[in-house]
């Protein structure tokens, strides 16, 4: 089955600086990858996902990029902003849905 | 507005007691999911379901049951037969079981400890 992987675990950013958060999955069959954004004490929300027909996707200040090939995918977000800090999923499906651990991204003002 | 329901936010298990956590969603998605967040982890799957009075085990079923009566609802037992129920539990939706590839939608979680 679908195996994902994320880096980095934790990751603290000034505010106005990027961040990026990287997931490696394991089957090539796999063909929608979602981002998610947890709040303390909420549950995830969608923040932005990507096919595997498209390499790049963008909304606003968020962006993912897709590499079929090497079976990554990055979530990049610029000019961050303190209501950034939450952890961030990523997730891939191929039969099932499969959740990274979790990055815990923290902007300080 | 459209979504999911979850119920209680805090819950206390006693030794030896089975509770029930509630899901709910107006959403009319077909499929939704059970799933444990412990710290440190990711989401692992306990049970999900594509239609009503169908289910199946996921990764982590053992000690969990569940029920699809109505497309509505989706309500976890945690049974006394799990040992470390203490976690946060999320309930999800979506439009059919996946392979129409689009993102699930989650309710604000229920906070189990066992005291």
């Amino acid at each position: 089955g679908e195996n994902v992987e994320q880096h980095p675990s934790t990751l603290s950013v000034q505010e106005g600086d990027s961040a990026v958060i990287k997931c490696t999955y394991s089957d090539s069959a796999s063909n929608y990858f979602p981002w998610y954004k947890q709040e303390l004490g909420k549950g995830p929300q969608l923040i932005i996902d990507i096919r595997s027909n498209v390499g790049e996707k963008k909304d606003q200040r968020i962006a993912v990029t897709l590499n079929k090939t090497a079976k990554h995918f990055s979530l990049h977000i610029t000019e961050t902003q303190p209501e950034d800090s939450a952890v961030y999923f990523c997730a891939a499906l191929d039969n099932d849905m499969r959740f990274g651990a979790g990055t815990r991204l923290t902007v300080k003002p | 507005d459209g979504g999911i329901t979850q119920s209680p936010k805090y819950l206390f298990r006693k030794e030896g007691q089975n509770v029930t956590l509630s899901c709910e969603q107006n959403l009319n998605h077909d499929a939704m999911y059970w799933y444990r967040q412990d710290p440190g982890q990711g989401l692992r799957l306990i049970y999900y379901s594509q239609i009503v009075n169908d289910f199946q085990k996921g990764d982590i079923a053992e000690g969990y049951s569940v029920s699809r009566e109505k497309k509505e609802s989706f309500p976890l037992t945690v049974t006394s037969a799990q040992k470390n129920p203490t976690a946060f539990y999320l309930c999800a939706s979506s439009i059919d079981l996946g392979r129409t590839a689009y993102g699930y939608t989650f309710g604000s979680g229920t906070r189990l400890t066992v005291v």
